[in-house]
C-alpha cells in the first residue's frame, strides 16, 4: 500500500473489555513499532518488531497489553480489560530497516468508558 | 529529567520570521529524528539524522553530537508550518525517546 494503515480509527469500549488494533505497514518495511500518545501527553515507545527477532517489548506499559506480528506484515495490539487510563491515540510506524526513517500510521483513538 | 528536552514549548510568529526549535539530550545517541504533527494528529518524519545537516525545502536540521543538541529552522514561515514539531532520540536500540514537543503556530 502507498502508507501505513491502521484500523479502526475509533474505537469506544468499555471498561473491562479486550480490545484489538491493526496496523498494516509499508510492504517491505521490516520494522514496525507501536507508539501511545496520551490527550496532551508526548508519543510514548510501546514495541518493536524487527524482522524475525525477538520483540522489544520495554515499554509495555503492563501485562494486560500484548502484540503480535505476522512474519514482515501486519501487526496487532492487544490490551485486555481495558482501563479508562489506556484511553489514547496508539499510533503505529514502520521502517524499511530498524534505525531507518519511520513512517507513521494515521493511529487509532481509543476511549475506555 | 527527561532525557530529551525542547525548547520553547510553545512559539508563535508571524508569517514569514525565521524560525528556531531546540532539542536537547542527555545521553549518547545513534540519530535523532524530527516529527511533525498536525493538528488531526497524523505525524510525518521530517528528518532522520546522525551528523551534520539536512536540508528540505524550507525546513533545515543541524546536530551537533559533541554538544548533544539538534535544531529545525523553518524560514519564511507559512500558517500552513503551524503545527507540533517533535524531537525524537534513537539510544543505540532500535526505539525512540521522545521531547515532550513544541506546538508552532504562525499568524497571517
Amino acid at each position: 500500500g502507498a502508507g501505513v494503515s491502521q484500523s479502526p480509527s475509533n474505537k469506544v469500549t468499555e471498561k473491562g473489555k479486550d480490545v484489538e488494533l491493526r496496523c498494516d505497514p509499508i510492504s517491505g518495511h521490516t520494522a514496525l513499532y507501536w507508539y501511545r500518545q496520551r490527550l496532551g501527553q508526548g508519543l510514548e515507545f510501546l514495541i518493536y518488531f524487527q524482522g524475525n527477532s525477538a520483540p522489544d517489548k520495554s515499554g509495555l506499559p503492563s501485562d494486560r497489553f500484548s502484540a503480535e506480528r505476522t512474519g514482515e506484515s501486519v501487526s496487532t495490539l492487544t490490551i485486555q480489560r481495558t482501563q479508562q487510563e489506556d484511553s489514547a491515540v496508539y499510533l503505529c510506524a514502520s521502517s524499511f530497516a530498524g534505525g531507518g526513517a519511520q513512517y507513521f500510521g494515521p493511529g487509532t483513538r481509543l476511549l475506555v468508558l | 529529567k527527561n532525557e530529551v528536552e525542547q525548547s520553547p514549548q510553545n512559539l508563535t510568529a508571524q508569517e514569514g520570521e525565521f524560525i528556531t526549535i531546540n532539542c536537547s539530550y542527555s545521553v549518547g545517541i545513534s540519530a535523532l529524528h524530527w516529527l511533525q504533527q498536525h493538528p488531526g494528529g497524523g505525524i510525518v518524519s521530517l528528518f532522520m539524522l546522525s551528523s551534520g545537516k539536512k536540508k528540505h525545502g524550507r525546513l533545515i536540521a543541524t546536530i551537533n553530537i559533541q554538544e548533544k543538541h539538534s535544531s529545525l529552522h523553518i524560514t519564511a514561515s507559512h500558517p500552513r508550518d503551524s503545527a507540533v514539531y517533535i524531537c525524537a532520540v534513537r539510544l543505540g536500540n532500535e526505539k525512540l525517546t521522545f521531547g515532550t514537543g513544541t506546538r508552532l503556530t504562525i499568524i497571517p
